[in-house]
């Protein structure tokens, strides 16, 4: 069984911040990691992906995770917020393997303040 | 690459009434799921095929839905009778294999 768990719905940070977006996990295998965004009335986009090897992994649009087992963590991470990012934001866990059935966490939503 | 392609984008209906959605998965794609997103229960996944056939369904709320992905281009979700309680946005999404999951636009369905 997996799950993923965000705490709070929203986040808020001016323009140029640091962004952090927390995501723990539960998994009884090795997991396959995600992390998602959501523009309004769009579908979701992935930004990144961890699936086995480096640990810190890089996505698209300057964002980056780190996989930390120890901690069960995978923290989204960006240096400098651009009111573009706006938008909700996913973490999902999944089986390694072929089975890519994903559990999605209840998702963040990140407020940019000019 | 069209991506995945849902259709309507919105479908207002009257409770008791039929409701169908339908995916365009990407080609060559040999995974589809049907994701409901609410602001309630966030994303949950419904059910999801692997090479046309079904695989899970255990998310299906009740017997009033059902699924079908005839061939490996087409799926539909099908709601029979539809309540006010199925308002949501219905996602489709493909994969191939182990790969990310490709995400339609949605479908946002009101039952009134």
């Amino acid at each position: 069984a997996q799950s993923v768990t965000q705490l709070g719905s929203h986040v808020s940070v001016s323009e140029g911040a640091l962004v952090l977006l927390r995501c723990n996990y539960s998994s009884s295998v090795p997991p396959y990691l995600f992390w998602y965004v959501q523009y309004p009335n769009q579908g979701l986009q992935l930004l990144l992906k961890y699936t086995t090897g480096a640990t810190l992994v890089k996505g698209i649009n300057g964002f980056e995770a780190e996989f930390k087992k120890s901690e069960t963590s995978f923290h989204l991470t960006k240096p400098s917020a651009h009111m573009s990012d706006a938008a909700e934001y996913f973490c999902a866990v999944s089986g390694s393997g072929a089975n890519s059935k994903l559990t999605f966490g209840k998702g963040i939503t990140l407020s940019v303040r000019p | 690459d069209a991506g995945v392609i849902q259709s309507p984008r919105h479908e207002v209906t009257e409770m008791g009434q039929e409701v169908t959605l339908r995916c365009k998965p990407i080609s060559g794609h040999d995974y589809l799921f049907w994701y409901r997103q609410t602001m309630m229960r966030g994303l949950e996944l419904l059910i999801y095929f692997n090479n046309n056939v079904p695989i899970d369904d255990s998310g299906m709320p009740e017997d009033r839905f059902s699924a079908k992905m005839p061939n490996a281009s087409f799926s539909t979700l099908k709601i029979q009778p539809s309540e006010p309680r199925d308002s949501a946005v219905y996602f489709c999404a493909s994969s191939l294999s182990a790969s990310p999951l490709h995400f339609g636009n949605g479908t946002r369905l009101t039952v009134t």
